[in-house]
């Protein structure tokens, strides 16, 4: 258990929906990164923020948006959702904002688009 | 931002030494060297980091040469339990540059 929590496991929906993803660090981390991984793909990194503030943004779609709250956690909105966009999404947590930061990743949200 | 090459896949006996090799020709002065390992349907887990000759934990051995173009990672007597996805990643603290973490390098272990 890598103590990053995420919500919920598994989701199915339809093309054109929005659906949101939620993440929660470990205690003490204050980054939180959001992956996409299609399936035998590898890791695609979609965005980093750090205590609250966006660090680096990867492949992010312009449909798909991210904020980190003031407790720390995290949500994922994907919207107008189309059938390519189903993947298992990841989030990571660590202490600091830098490349060597060990990530944390949780157990990641299956998205079934239909 | 410092790109890595691996092998797409790897297959091994049980019981072997399995070395995972990396190259990364453009890693820059800060940048560390770090292996993650992905079991299917899992996040990826940290194993092993380092920045120049050799690191050894519990669960693996990191060797980098002196001019850290490359990196091995060295997997002790595999067992089935070892089947997964290794990635190799090259970064720093310095800079807004994310992880990239590519494709890595599918190990199959076989009985």
């Amino acid at each position: 258990d890598s103590g990053v929590t995420q919500t919920p496991k598994h989701l199915i929906t339809a093309t054109g929906q929005r659906v949101t993803l939620r993440c929660s660090p470990r205690s003490g981390d204050l980054s939180v990164y959001w992956y996409q991984q299609s399936l035998d793909q590898g890791l695609q990194f979609l965005i980093q923020y750090y205590n609250g503030e966006e660090r680096a943004k990867g492949n992010i779609l312009e449909r798909f948006s991210a904020q980190q709250f003031p407790d720390l956690h995290s949500e994922l909105n994907l919207s107008s959702l189309e059938l390519g966009d189903s993947a298992l999404y990841f989030c990571a947590s660590s202490v600091g904002r830098g490349g060597r930061e060990t990530q944390y990743f949780g157990p990641g949200t299956r998205l079934l688009v239909l | 931002l410092a790109k890595t090459t691996q092998p797409i896949s790897m297959d091994s006996y049980e019981g072997q030494e399995v070395n995972i090799t990396c190259s990364h020709n453009n890693i820059a002065t800060n940048d560390y060297i770090t292996w993650y390992q992905q079991f299917p349907s899992q996040g990826p887990r940290f194993i092993i980091q380092g920045y120049k000759t050799k690191v050894t934990n519990e669960v693996a051995s990191l060797f980098i040469p002196a001019d850290r173009k490359s990196s091995t990672l060295s997997l002790p007597r595999v067992s089935l339990s070892d089947t997964a996805v290794y990635y190799c990643l090259v970064g720093s603290n310095s800079g807004n540059t994310p992880l990239v973490f590519g494709k890595g390098t599918r190990l199959s272990v076989i009985a």
